[in-house]
């Protein structure tokens, strides 16, 4: 079956710190992945998404490159800001039968001033 | 409103009562699913809607949970006779088509005592 796995947290960093946050997957065929990003107290809000090998999803300084051949999907930013800290999912969706999510565990960033 | 909206936010009971967990899904959006939100466990699928139908609700984890959705728009999970490893946060998530992005709601946090 599909499956998803992240780095275990918590991340703790600096403000202005380099962040990579590891995802790997297991799944046949093309699927799409997505990082969905966890605010205290809110739901779970698209971050970036890419939908096939090579894509390269960006948003907020946030990006991540679908790279088939390391079934990998990591999480990166140059820069990190107090306001990031939050829980970060990665999840895949397969490209056929429906259309559920599968998330990895998540992985909990702390950024310090 | 514009999103996805999940009430009640919290929800305590005692074990063995019934408990319903209301989703207002985005208005228009055909595609409704639910997940669980454990500690140490992550984000579990439990159901989906597409239209009043579900086609899959393989997450289901046992027929304590049951789950429907009618006029193509709210959806109510009960859990009967409600254990303590029900305790989690349970999300909702809609989306326009089944292959389009999912909105999250905030989540009903249950704790059974």
């Amino acid at each position: 079956g599909n499956s998803v796995t992240q780095m275990e947290g918590p991340v703790t960093l600096s403000e202005e710190a380099f962040l990579t946050i590891n995802c790997t997957y297991t799944a046949t065929g093309y699927p799409s992945l997505f990082w969905y990003v966890q605010y205290p107290g809110e739901g779970l809000q698209l971050l970036l998404k890419a939908t096939k090998a090579d894509d390269k999803g960006s948003n907020k300084g946030f990006e991540a490159t679908y790279r088939k051949e390391t079934t990998s999907f990591h999480l990166e930013k140059g820069s990190v800001q107090v306001s990031d800290s939050a829980v970060y999912f990665c999840a895949l969706r397969a490209d056929s039968g429906y259309s559920t999510l599968t998330f990895g565990k998540g992985t909990m960033l702390l950024v310090s001033p | 409103g514009a999103g996805v909206s999940q009430s009640p936010s919290n929800k305590v009971t005692e074990k063995g009562k019934d408990v319903e967990l209301r989703c207002d899904p985005i208005s228009g959006h055909t595609a409704l699913y639910w997940y669980r939100q454990s500690l140490g466990q992550g984000l579990e699928f439990l159901i989906y809607f597409q239209g009043n139908s579900a086609p899959d609700k393989s997450g289901l984890p046992s027929d304590r949970f049951s789950a429907e959705r009618t006029g193509g728009s709210v959806s109510t999970l009960t859990i009967q006779r409600t254990q303590q490893e029900d305790s989690a946060v349970y999300l909702c998530a809609s989306s326009l088509n089944p292959r389009d992005i999912q909105y999250f709601g905030a989540g009903t946090r249950l704790s059974v005592l």
